[in-house]
């Protein structure tokens, strides 16, 4: 997988923007951004993927930069249900591709 | 649409027993994805299976853990003999995708947390 880099943790206020950022220099040029998130005792779940533009769905929104060295999953108005952690992955399109998650960005929602 | 399945949600054993966890995938996918999650390592694959065929076992710890998927809808993580070290919590889940990088994302269930004793 191309490596990623995430702080390890951040908080934001109920109601705000929650934006989470994520660094993946050596992405290449076929492999998506896939985000997923794990709230305390549940399996993780999947929130949103991107290859080169910005997406955005129900959960949250994905922007890429340009050179797609990194990007921002924002969480347009966060809840306290969306204290959970957050990973960034980057599965490289070779043979026998694996999801890998790292410790990911645990985000805090605070009232 | 119902999810991936996953039972028993706990399973509390002594070592030296079989343990056998179970895993139904969504309808229609044809990717199928176990996962152990600890502390000290967190989420990490143990294998996957496409089309109900092993594609890569290479997490798998040893020789104690087999998987097998004897069709679309149902599959087995089963250790024998057990010891304290395999508690954790295991997930299951699925995709379209013949790949983990085609484009599809994988589904997760509830997992099912195993202490062994």
């Amino acid at each position: 997988d191309a490596k990623t880099t995430q702080p390890t943790s951040m908080d934001c206020a109920e109601g705000r923007a929650a934006n989470l950022p994520c660094n993946h220099s050596t992405i290449s040029g076929n492999e998506y951004v896939y985000w997923y998130r794990q709230i305390h005792s549940q399996g993780p779940q999947y929130i949103i993927h991107g290859l080169k533009n910005n997406e955005t769905n129900e959960m949250a929104s994905l922007i890429i930069t340009e050179d797609r060295k990194s990007s921002t999953l924002i969480l347009p108005h966060a809840t306290l249900r969306d204290t959970a952690v957050y990973y960034c992955i980057v599965p490289y399109t070779g043979a026998n591709s694996k999801l890998t998650f790292g410790k990911g960005i645990t985000l805090s929602v605070r009232p | 649409d119902a999810g991936v399945i996953q039972s028993p949600r706990h399973e509390v054993t002594e070592m030296g027993q079989e343990v056998t966890l179970r895993c139904k995938p969504i309808s229609g996918h044809n990717s199928l994805f176990w996962y152990r999650q600890t502390m000290m390592r967190g989420l990490e694959l143990l294998i996957y299976f496409n089309n109900n065929v092993p594609i890569d076992d290479s997490g798998m710890p040893e020789d104690r853990f087999s998987a097998k998927m004897p069709n679309a809808s149902f599959s087995t993580l089963k250790i024998q003999p057990s010891e304290p070290r395999d508690s954790a919590v295991y997930f299951c889940a699925s995709s379209r995708g013949e790949r983990v990088y085609s484009n599809q994302p994988q589904h997760f269930g509830d997992g099912t947390r195993l202490s062994i004793l």
